[in-house]
C-alpha cells in the first residue's frame, strides 16, 4: 500500500527566505506527483504535476521536483511571501483513478 | 477557479438519519470524486465515478452510497449518518484519469450529533 510522508509537520519562516517542503513516498510505481496548497477552510488548489518520466515543474516562484528512484519529491518556494502561508500537501498517482495524499505542510510566512 | 459547486456548505444533522451532499461541476470532466478530510488521517477517497452511472468504491466507502445520473452532478449519500463521519467533504474532478490535475470544490463541513 502507497505511504506518502510530508516533513516536517509545520514550517515558519520570515518574508524573503528561500524555502524546501519535502515529501515521500514508499512505491516508486506512480504515474504523477501532485502538488496542492489549501488555505483555511477552502478546497485543495493544484500547483504543479510532475509526471514519472519528468523531473522537474516550475510555475513561477514554485518549483517542484522528482526523484522516484528514491521516493522523494520537493517543493522549492523562492522569496516567501506572507501570501504563501497556507498548508501544502502532495499526492502520488500509482493507478487510475488512485491518488495518495500526505497530511501536509503548514507554512507560515511572517512580515 | 474551477467550476465546482458543493452544497450544503455547513450541515448538522443528527445520528441515524440519511444526509446527501451534492457536487456540480461545469468543466464537463469525466471523472469525480468524494474526499474526506479529517486531523490526522489526510484526505481519503470515498467513491468516484468515471462516467455517468458508473462509480466505484474508494478505501473508505462503507456507509456512504453514490449515484452520477449526469455528468455535472455527482452525489454522495450517508445512508445512516453516524458521529464517525462528522468531516470536511471535498468534492473533486479530472479531465482524465491519469496525468490530469483534481481540481476540488470549497468542501462540505458536516456534524453528526
Amino acid at each position: 500500500k502507497q505511504e506518502v510522508t510530508q516533513i516536517p509537520a509545520a514550517l515558519s519562516v520570515p518574508e524573503g527566505e528561500n524555502l524546501v517542503l519535502n515529501c515521500s513516498f514508499t512505491d516508486s510505481a506512480i504515474y504523477n506527483l501532485q502538488w496542492f496548497r489549501q488555505d483555511p477552510g477552502k478546497g485543495l488548489t493544484s500547483l504543479l504535476l510532475i509526471q514519472s518520466s519528468q523531473r522537474e515543474q516550475t510555475s513561477g516562484r514554485l518549483n517542484a521536483s522528482l526523484d522516484k528512484s528514491s521516493g522523494r519529491s520537493t517543493l522549492y518556494i523562492a522569496a516567501s511571501q506572507p501570501g504563501d502561508s497556507a498548508t501544502y500537501l502532495c499526492a502520488v498517482e500509482s493507478g487510475y483513478s488512485t491518488l495518495t495524499f500526505g497530511k501536509g505542510t503548514m507554512l507560515l510566512v511572517s512580515p | 477557479d474551477a467550476g465546482i459547486t458543493q452544497s450544503p456548505r455547513h450541515k448538522v444533522t443528527e445520528t441515524g438519519t440519511p444526509v446527501t451532499l451534492r457536487c456540480h461541476q461545469t468543466e464537463n470532466h469525466r471523472y469525480m470524486y468524494w474526499y474526506r478530510q479529517d486531523p490526522g488521517h489526510g484526505l481519503r477517497l470515498i467513491h468516484y465515478s468515471y462516467g455517468v452511472k458508473d462509480t466505484d468504491k474508494g478505501e473508505v466507502s462503507d456507509g456512504y452510497s453514490v449515484s452520477r445520473s449526469k455528468t455535472e452532478d455527482f452525489l454522495l449519500t450517508l445512508e445512516s449518518a453516524t458521529s464517525s463521519q462528522t468531516s470536511v467533504y471535498f468534492c473533486a474532478i479530472q479531465e482524465s484519469n491519469l496525468n490530469s490535475p483534481l481540481h476540488f470544490g470549497n468542501g462540505t463541513r458536516l456534524t453528526v450529533t
